[in-house]
């Protein structure tokens, strides 16, 4: 069965950049209208939906990352990666990668496959 | 954006009873909302998707309904493993991709 891991550093300084990657087993996202996803989760808060990257690498932000943001997928590792620059204490967070799809038939349009998240913090 | 309203915040139960849990949006999502339970320690995990259909794997005392801006997530019997948070996500106007704020379920 479709597995993802995250994988990355758990502390960094403010101003650095962020880099995160995410390792698929089991199968691919490569079907059409599916995504690998990008969600952060703030210690003690709700979820946030960061970025989505499609098999070819067609990306979707989260415009108040946008900025600062870069998906990427390497297709011959299946990994995808996330990049986040110039973090501060505000993006501490569990990342998480997490497959969902959006399609109507024969798929199921959510997040169904999650990894187990990685912790970042920031701290000077 | 689609911003997501959760309420209540949080729902002091005991286990045996019924759990009814609220998601409204602030823009018509048609049927397509999703749930997620998120244990302690754990990623999300899905529950229903497409407003009411059941996730593989999910027991039947889980149910969701509702269409538009208003959707609920009802658990007919609580089991002690259904003391969680629980999120709603919508997927109809994205990006960016939305979820609610969460619903704590906890024991009375």
């Amino acid at each position: 069965q479709l597995q993802l891991q995250e994988s990355g550093p758990g502390l960094l300084k403010p101003s650095e950049t962020l880099t995160l990657t995410c390792t698929v087993s089991g199968g691919s996202i490569s079907r059409s209208r599916h995504f690998c996803g990008w969600v952060r989760q703030p210690p003690g808060k709700g979820l946030e939906w960061i970025g989505s990257i499609t098999y070819s690498g067609t990306t979707y932000y989260n415009p108040s990352l946008e900025s600062r943001l870069i998906i990427s997928v390497d297709t011959s590792k299946n990994q995808y990666s996330v990049r986040l620059s110039s973090v501060t204490a505000a993006d501490t967070a569990m990342y998480y990668c997490a497959r969902h799809s959006d399609c109507s038939d024969d798929c199921v349009p959510a997040f169904d496959v999650w990894g187990q998240g990685t912790l970042v913090s920031v701290s000077s | 954006e689609t911003v997501l309203t959760q309420s209540p915040a949080t729902l002091s139960l005991s286990p045996g009873e019924r759990a009814t849990l609220s998601c409204r949006t602030s823009q018509n999502v048609d049927i397509h909302l999703a749930w997620y339970q998120q244990r302690p320690g754990q990623a999300p995990r899905l529950l229903i998707y497409e407003a009411s259909k059941r996730a593989t794997g999910i027991p039947a005392r889980f149910s969701g309904s509702g269409s538009g801006t208003d959707f609920t997530l009802t658990i007919s019997s609580l089991e002690p493993e259904d003391f969680a948070v629980y999120y709603c996500q919508q997927r109809k106007q994205w990006p960016p991709l939305t979820f609610g704020g969460g619903t704590k379920v906890e024991i009375k």
